[in-house]
């Protein structure tokens, strides 16, 4: 059975820090992915990786995939007030065609001025 | 734009009742999920369909059944609602294929009293 685990839950820092989210998964997995989830709003995704060793980067946001290790991590680098958000992780199994995913429990990330 | 619209944000039910969900996306996908958020637990499967009158069982089906009669359209049904069944319900959208994201509705918060 696929389980996916984040840590930490809560992370709080400074502006101007860099930090990582970790996302380990219990078993081998298509697809790895990750979301961002404001207040009272939907989810957005972020990263899409598909493979052994992606990197993706958007803006101060980096995410990796290790499939070996079963871990993915997402390093926020120099953190600004706007990405104060919960952070999931999601590790995908085809099935019928369609993703199926397995969430981690998520990740709620505050940056204080 | 990928559009997913859910039917209501906001829901009251007594228990017992028969409660309907619906979800509309309007970009041709094949595959829909239903999925429900709690604090701590991240998002769980309940539901997911690969094409029309096609459905999965997620990871928590019971107590919830599912249809999906047109392409677009998604419902999630609470056959009799309990308390326990108070949450935040998500629906999503993709198309087949394993190099694609879920696309999320805003969600709608269920309260069973």
């Amino acid at each position: 059975e696929l389980k996916v685990e984040q840590n930490p839950l809560f992370l709080s820092m400074q502006e101007g820090k860099n930090y990582t989210i970790y996302c380990n998964y219990s078993t081998t997995s298509d697809r790895l992915y990750w979301y961002r989830q404001d207040p009272g709003k939907s989810l957005e995704s972020l990263f899409v990786l598909l493979s052994n060793g992606a990197v993706k980067q958007e803006g101060r946001l980096m995410a990796s995939l290790d499939t070996k290790a079963r871990l993915s991590t997402l390093h926020i680098t120099a953190a600004v007030h706007d990405l104060s958000a919960t952070y999931f992780c999601a590790a995908g199994s085809l099935i019928q065609g369609a993703q199926k995913l397995v969430f981690g429990q998520g990740t709620r990330l505050t940056i204080n001025p | 734009d990928v559009k997913v619209t859910q039917s209501s944000r906001y829901l009251v039910k007594r228990t017992g009742e028969k409660v309907f969900l619906e979800c509309v996306q309007d970009m041709d996908h094949e595959n829909m999920f239903w999925y429900r958020q709690d604090p701590g637990l991240g998002l769980r499967l309940i539901y997911f369909s690969y094409d029309v009158k096609m459905k999965e069982k997620g990871d928590i089906p019971e107590g919830y059944s599912v249809s999906r009669e047109k392409k677009e359209r998604f419902s999630l049904i609470l056959e009799s609602a309990s308390t326990n069944q108070t949450s935040m319900y998500l629906c999503a959208s993709s198309i087949s294929g394993s190099r694609t994201e879920a696309f999320f509705g805003q969600g709608t918060r269920l309260t069973v009293v």
